[in-house]
Order: structure tokens, then C-alpha cells, then sequence
């Protein structure tokens, strides 16, 4: 059975760092690209990131551009998102998700919250 | 950046209607277009994707169309569980923007 488990979120003051986990299992992780999205408190959904199936390529939104860095390693079947400078805007749920092809996302997991607050 | 408009943001409809959502692109793109459903604290589920393809386990009383800057996500007959948030998402080119939501309740 496929699944995604997040796991780092918490409180963090404003300019802080965080860095978040996702386990996958159920697939073969190395095979598929893997996204970042997240979503605010009432707010709808964003897309944060996006990394390729080898960890070559690295697509961001202008919103965490230079401030996120998505990366991945396949040998220990882990995807992560290392948050820095953070800002009270980047206080959402923050869902890692599996492509299916094409980079549609065909799995998210239940999420993880980072809320950033002095 | 392509950027993504939804009408409308807000529906009301009935069990048994017919509901069609509109997802507008601020430029021409291919069909990587894709359609999501998320219920209130729920992750989000893929409906479509390539613009037109149901997803695998998706009712086939969802389907979408279009092309190039217009498309639509259509229920044919609006269920009781079909009460949610719809979402566009584009993936022909970063950032793969989602649009706004469209939340159906009920009438």
C-alpha cells in the first residue's frame, strides 16, 4: 500500500530554518519525481516544488525561490525540503506528493504543519 | 509564469445537477492540465489529468475537456460525497501553478 509520511513540521520564529521529511514506501521512489505543496490556514492549495526522479533537476515557485531547497535521497528512499529564512507567509500544511507520469501527482500524504511565529 | 483563474470560485448546486468549473490559463498551453478534489481536512485526489484522462478508481460522472487557454471540469450528476473544493493544477511548464479552488456546496 503506497504511502507518504511527512514529518519536521513545528514552530519556528520568523528568519528561522526547518527542515522537513518525507518517507515514502508502497513504490519505487527512485522511478518518480516528487513535489512540495503546501496551503494556508483556510487558504488553497500551492505548489512549492517539484525534484526529478534522479535528483537532477529542481523547480521551485518565486514565493520560496533561494529561501527552499528540495532534495532527495534515493539510496535511503527520503525526500526533504530544507525551509531557511522563513517568514510568517510560509505558515501552511505542507503535503509531499508522488507523480504518476508527466509530473501529475497522483498521492499526497496527510501532511505535516509548519507554523512560523515569534 | 502561467497563471491560473477559476470560475466560479464559489457554487451552489443540488444532488442530481449538472455542474461544469472553468479553469483559464494566462497563456496558450498543451493539455498538461489537471483537476483535483479536496475535502476539508483531506489531502487532495486526482480527478483528471492530460486535460481529459479520468484517473484510475475516479467515478466516470467526472470529466474535463479542453485545450490551449480554456478548460472545463464537468459532473454529470452531482453526489452527496462530490460536496468539495476543486482545483486546476497546470504542468506545462515551472511553477506548476495551482488556480484558486472552486467550492461546491450543497443547495
Amino acid at each position: 500500500q503506497l504511502q507518504l509520511v511527512e514529518s519536521g513540521g513545528g514552530v519556528v520564529q520568523p528568519g528561522g530554518s526547518l527542515r522537513l521529511s518525507c518517507s515514502p514506501s508502497g513504490f519505487t521512489f527512485s522511478n518518480y519525481a516528487m513535489h512540495w505543496v503546501r496551503q494556508a490556514p483556510g487558504k488553497g492549495l500551492e505548489w512549492v516544488a517539484l525534484i526529478t526522479y534522479d535528483g537532477s533537476s529542481q523547480y521551485y515557485a518565486d514565493s520560496v525561490k533561494g529561501r527552499f531547497t528540495i532534495s532527495r535521497d534515493n539510496s535511503k528512499n527520503m525526500l526533504y525540503l530544507q525551509m531557511s529564512s522563513l517568514r510568517a507567509e510560509d505558515t501552511a500544511v505542507y503535503y509531499c506528493a508522488k507523480e504518476r507520469t508527466g509530473y501529475y501527482i497522483d498521492y499526497w500524504g496527510q501532511g505535516t504543519l509548519v507554523t512560523v511565529s515569534s | 509564469d502561467i497563471q491560473l483563474t477559476q470560475s466560479p470560485s464559489f457554487l451552489s448546486a443540488s444532488v442530481g445537477d449538472r455542474v461544469t468549473i472553468t479553469c483559464r490559463a494566462s497563456q496558450g498551453m498543451s493539455s498538461y492540465l489537471a483537476w483535483y478534489q479536496q475535502k476539508p481536512g483531506k489531502a487532495p485526489k486526482l480527478l483528471i489529468y492530460a486535460a481529459s484522462t479520468l484517473q484510475s478508481g475516479v467515478p466516470s460522472r467526472f470529466s474535463g475537456s479542453g485545450s490551449g487557454t480554456e478548460f472545463t471540469l464537468t459532473i454529470s450528476s452531482l453526489q452527496p460525497e462530490d460536496f468539495a473544493t476543486y482545483y486546476c493544477q497546470q504542468l506545462n511548464s515551472s511553477p506548476f501553478t495551482f488556480g484558486p479552488g472552486t467550492k461546491v456546496d450543497i443547495k
